[in-house]
C-alpha cells in the first residue's frame, strides 16, 4: 500500500548536535512538506517542495535545512541553530493541488 | 485575527448526541476546504473535503458558507471512538503555490 513513512518514531538529540529525520513516500506525490507541531500552537510549516530539485521556506524555516534530490525523499536535517526543537514532526506529501494531503506517523524529537 | 479560526473547546458530549463545530476563515479568496481528524499524539488524517453544496459521509455533514466565510462540521449520534482534535484547513494560491492554512483544532471528548 502506498503510504508516507516517517523514522525515527522517537530521537534524542543533545544541545548543539545537528540530526536528520527521514521522509519517504511511495505514493508518487510531487509536493512534500515538513510541518512542526508543539502544544497549543497547531501545525506550522517549516519547509516545503513542488518539485525535486527544489524547496521553499515555510513560515518558520530558521535553524532547519532541507533536501529533495528524488521524488520520494524529503529529509529534514534540525541544526543546532534552531533553539527550541523539541517538538513533534510531521511530514506530508501531496498532489499540487493539495488534494491527496497525507501524513506520515511523525517523529517526536526531544533535546536532552 | 488568525487566518483560520476554530474555538478550542474542549466540547464535551453524552455518547449518542449531535455536535457541531464552526471555523472562519479570513481570506475571501480561499479555494479549498477540508476537515481532518487527529488522535492524540497521532498524525491528522484527512475526515472529508468540504464542498460548496455541502457533503455528507455516514454520520458526518460538512457545510460551507461562502458569504459568511464559515465551514462546518457535523457529527450526529456521536461514538467514543469520534473523541478526537478536528482541524479545520483553508487553501488558497500564493504565487504560483497552493497554500494550507490550519487551525488550531477543536477538541472532542464523547463520554459514555
Amino acid at each position: 500500500d502506498g503510504g508516507i513513512t516517517q523514522s525515527p518514531k522517537y530521537l534524542f538529540r543533545k544541545e548543539g548536535q545537528n540530526v536528520t529525520l527521514s521522509c519517504e513516500q511511495n505514493l508518487n506525490h510531487d509536493a512534500m512538506y515538513w510541518y512542526r507541531q508543539d502544544p497549543g500552537q497547531g501545525l506550522r510549516l517549516i519547509y516545503y517542495s513542488q518539485i525535486v530539485n527544489d524547496f521553499q521556506k515555510g513560515d518558520i524555516a530558521e535553524g532547519y535545512s532541507v533536501s529533495r534530490e528524488k521524488k520520494e525523499s524529503f529529509p529534514l536535517t534540525v541544526t543546532s541553530a534552531q533553539k527550541n526543537p523539541t517538538a513533534f514532526y510531521l511530514c506530508a506529501s501531496s498532489i499540487p493541488s493539495g488534494y491527496g494531503y497525507t501524513f506520515g506517523s511523525g517523529t517526536r524529537l526531544t533535546v536532552v | 485575527r488568525k487566518e483560520v479560526e476554530q474555538d478550542p473547546g474542549p466540547f464535551n458530549v453524552p455518547e449518542g448526541a449531535t455536535v457541531a463545530f464552526n471555523c472562519t476563515y479570513s481570506n475571501s479568496a480561499s479555494q479549498s476546504f477540508f476537515w481532518y481528524r487527529q488522535d492524540c499524539r497521532k498524525e491528522p488524517k484527512l475526515l472529508m473535503s468540504v464542498y460548496s453544496s455541502g457533503n455528507e459521509d455516514g454520520r458526518f455533514t460538512a457545510q460551507l458558507n461562502r458569504a459568511s466565510q464559515y465551514i462546518s462540521l457535523l457529527i450526529r449520534d456521536s461514538k467514543l471512538s469520534d473523541s478526537a482534535t478536528y482541524l479545520c484547513v483553508v487553501t488558497h494560491n500564493a504565487g504560483n503555490n497552493r497554500k494550507l492554512i490550519w487551525g488550531l483544532g477543536t477538541s472532542l471528548a464523547v463520554n459514555p
